[in-house]
C-alpha cells in the first residue's frame, strides 16, 4: 500500500535532549511537509521541502531542523532549543507544483516531555 | 499571518441529524480543501473544491465553494457515530496550505 509512515507513534524527550521524528513516503511525491498540532488549534507549518536537498522554513521553524537527502524521507529533529515541544507532529506530502495540490498526511507522532 | 476561521468550534448532535459547518477568510482563495481527523490519526482529505460556486458531494458529505471565494461550507447528512472527529478546512496561500482551527463533532447514538 502506498502511504506516509511516521515513527515512532509516541516519543518522550528529556530536558536538553534532541529527538528525531521519522517520516517516510512511498507515493513518489516530490514535496514533503512537517506540521505541529496543539489542542484546539489548526496545523502550523514547521518546515517544507519541494525537492531533494532543499527545504524552507515554515511559520514556526525555531527550535526545529530537517534534512531531505532522499526523496522518500524527511526527518524532523526537535532540538533542545524548542522550549515547548509537547505536541502532535504531522508529516504530509504531495506531488508539489501548484499549492492547490492536496496534501496527504501520516498518522502523526505524539511528543511529550519527561 | 493569514487565518481561516471555522465555526462552530464544536458540535454535539444526535445520530441522524444533519450537520453544517463553515470556514471564512478575509482574503480570496482559489482552492478549498476539507479534511477529517480522527483521534490519534492524521487528517484525511474528504473533498477538494477548485471553482467558485462549485458544489461537490462525497457520500453523505457535501461541500460548497462560496461565490465570494472567501468562504466554504461542509454539510453532513444523516450523521452516524463514525462521523465523530475534527473537521478542518484548508486553502493555499503564498505557496503554503493554511488550516482553520477545526470543528470538533460529537455524535450521540
Amino acid at each position: 500500500d502506498g502511504g506516509i509512515t511516521q515513527s515512532p507513534k509516541y516519543l518522550f524527550r528529556k530536558e536538553g535532549q534532541n529527538v528525531t521524528l521519522s517520516c517516510e513516503q512511498n507515493l513518489n511525491h516530490d514535496a514533503m511537509y512537517w506540521y505541529r498540532q496543539d489542542p484546539g488549534q489548526g496545523l502550523r507549518l514547521i518546515y517544507y521541502s519541494q525537492i531533494v536537498n532543499d527545504f524552507q522554513k515554515g511559520d514556526i521553524a525555531e527550535g526545529y531542523s530537517v534534512s531531505r537527502e532522499k526523496k522518500e524521507s524527511f526527518p524532523l529533529t526537535v532540538t533542545s532549543a524548542q522550549k515547548n515541544p509537547t505536541a502532535f507532529y504531522l508529516c504530509a506530502s504531495n506531488r508539489g507544483g501548484p499549492s492547490t495540490e492536496p496534501q496527504h498526511f501520516g498518522d502523526g507522532t505524539r511528543l511529550s516531555i519527561l | 499571518g493569514q487565518q481561516l476561521n471555522q465555526s462552530p468550534q464544536s458540535m454535539f448532535i444526535q445520530e441522524g441529524e444533519d450537520v453544517s459547518m463553515n470556514c471564512t477568510s478575509s482574503s480570496i482563495f482559489n482552492t478549498w480543501l476539507w479534511y477529517k481527523q480522527e483521534p490519534g490519526e492524521g487528517p484525511v482529505l474528504l473533498i477538494a473544491l477548485y471553482k467558485a460556486g462549485e458544489l461537490t458531494s462525497n457520500g453523505r458529505l457535501t461541500a460548497q465553494f462560496g461565490i465570494t471565494r472567501k468562504d466554504s461550507f461542509l454539510n453532513i447528512s444523516a450523521s452516524i457515530p463514525s462521523d465523530v472527529g475534527i473537521y478542518f478546512c484548508a486553502g493555499p496561500q503564498g505557496g503554503k496550505l493554511i488550516f482553520g482551527q477545526g470543528t470538533e463533532l460529537s455524535v450521540k447514538p
